[in-house]
């Protein structure tokens, strides 16, 4: 059964640091990964996809990698801002034929102070 | 087309009465999903259509909940006899077939008092 976990939970940094959010699964076996925000009490706003064949995906300040084999992804915010307050989830779909869904971490809530 | 529609965006509803929510998918969208998500955890998925076809249920989705989507369009899903554990928010999303990813909806968020 695959299992996303998400380290820190919560995450809080003055406006202009560079963070790195983490994301582990723990089957090898994924047709993609997405990163996507939430505002508190709103939907899913998609980030970055990551195919299981690429190693990164870059979107202005945010950049994603993937490491397949070692089961991880990380989301790289550059000179972050207080708008980019929210919860960062990711999901995976797993590479199981038939397989639609999304499995997602519990996600990390970041904080960024003026 | 603005994305994926979800109404009614809030619901306050009695325990063991039956509610209803709507999702309207992006138009050319043949994939729906339904998910469910309570407060600091993450999306879990509860069903999947494939244009009207139901093709997955998760075991999350008990007896007293249905969905459906007639012609492939809109999806609806209702939960009957409501209890406060079905408190949470109901996320719609809607995807192309294959590696495209997932749009999801701003969500319906039931509250059972």
């Amino acid at each position: 059964k695959q299992e996303v976990t998400q380290i820190p939970a919560a995450l809080s940094v003055p406006e202009g640091e560079n963070l790195v959010l983490n994301c582990s699964f723990t089957d090898s076996a994924i047709y993609n990964l997405q990163w996507f925000r939430q505002d508190p009490g709103k939907g899913l706003t998609s980030l970055l996809l990551i195919q299981s064949s690429q190693r990164e995906q870059t979107s202005g300040r945010l950049n994603a990698s993937l490491d397949k084999s070692s089961g991880r992804s990380t989301l790289y915010i550059a000179a972050s801002q207080p708008g980019d307050s929210a919860t960062y989830l990711c999901a995976v779909r797993n590479l199981i034929q038939g397989a639609q869904k999304l499995v997602f971490g519990q996600g990390t809530r970041l904080t960024i102070n003026p | 087309d603005t994305g994926v529609s979800q109404n009614p965006r809030h619901k306050i509803t009695k325990r063991g009465q039956n509610v209803t929510f709507r999702c309207d998918p992006i138009s050319e969208h043949n994939r729906l999903y339904w998910y469910r998500q309570t407060l600091g955890q993450g999306p879990e998925f509860l069903t999947y259509f494939q244009n009207e076809a139901q093709l997955e249920k998760s075991r999350l989705l008990s007896d007293r909940f249905s969905a459906e989507r007639p012609k492939g369009s809109f999806s609806t899903l209702e939960i009957q006899r409501t209890e406060q554990g079905d408190s949470a928010m109901y996320l719609c999303a809607s995807s192309l077939r294959g590696g495209y990813g997932y749009t999801f909806g701003s969500g319906t968020r039931l509250t059972v008092v």
